[in-house]
């Protein structure tokens, strides 16, 4: 079956710009997590979504990072006002559900560079 | 803080052999542990957890990890390595946060080499 897309596979952008990532989660999975994986570096956690709503986003580096989910399927992280150390391969992973014991199925990533 | 620790950036092997990617864990509570295998400019692509029951877990790709709770170590395994094999391998643990619903705290990854 389909499993966890994201789009654009590459984003290059200017200091400053504005930037949107999309993830689509496998269909019927209501946890949504959104991780940051710098060059050498395992992923780390950004935020998570149980539904719609955001459970969790203690991860978010600052207030330019904010992501939806408004119908409980498809997220949007958006990243506001983007510095050069922003860049950093962001990756989507979804959930039968949020308890712990269930693996999460990550997307292939967005790459972003900011120049 | 519930983490993983890989201690090894790089192992290199010859295909056939068998291979080990190392791993341990430091948690308060019970483990929940998992392997996960990256190819280039690939996701990472889940090959199997620890959460109880018997200490040799069986995974893709004929992978298998051996939980030990005396070590607090779930090393990756596999009796005969391929070429294919050759990618970065992450060792990951759930948090303890359920609001966050339990994400994964991840190690640096390893960069398992296979030589023909």
């Amino acid at each position: 079956g389909a499993g966890v897309s994201q789009t654009p596979s590459n984003k290059v952008t200017e200091k400053g710009k504005y930037v949107e990532l999309r993830c689509d989660p496998i269909s019927g999975h209501t946890a949504l997590y959104w991780y940051r994986q710098s060059l050498g570096q395992g992923p780390e956690f950004l935020i998570y979504f149980q539904g719609t709503g955001a459970a969790d986003d203690s991860g978010l580096p600052n207030d330019r990072f904010f992501a939806v989910r408004p119908e409980g399927s498809v997220s949007t992280l958006k990243i506001q006002r983007t510095e050069r150390g922003d860049s950093a391969v962001y990756l989507c992973a979804s959930s039968v559900g949020g308890g712990g014991s269930y693996e999460q199925y990550f997307g292939p990533g967005t790459r972003l560079t900011v120049t | 803080a519930q983490s993983v620790a890989q201690p090894e950036d790089q192992v290199n092997v010859a295909e056939g052999n068998p291979l080990t990617v190392k791993c341990t864990y430091s948690v308060s509570g019970n483990p929940y542990l998992f392997w996960y295998v990256q190819y280039p400019n690939r996701g990472l692509q889940f090959l199997l957890k620890y959460i109880t029951g018997d200490n040799l877990v069986k995974g893709s790709y004929g992978f298998e990890a051996e939980f030990n709770k005396s070590q607090t170590s779930f090393h990756l395994k596999k009796p005969s390595a391929l070429v294919s094999d050759s990618a970065l391998y992450f060792c990951a643990v759930r948090g303890s946060n359920s609001n966050s619903g339990y994400a994964l705290n991840f190690g640096k990854g390893t960069s398992l080499l296979v030589t023909p």
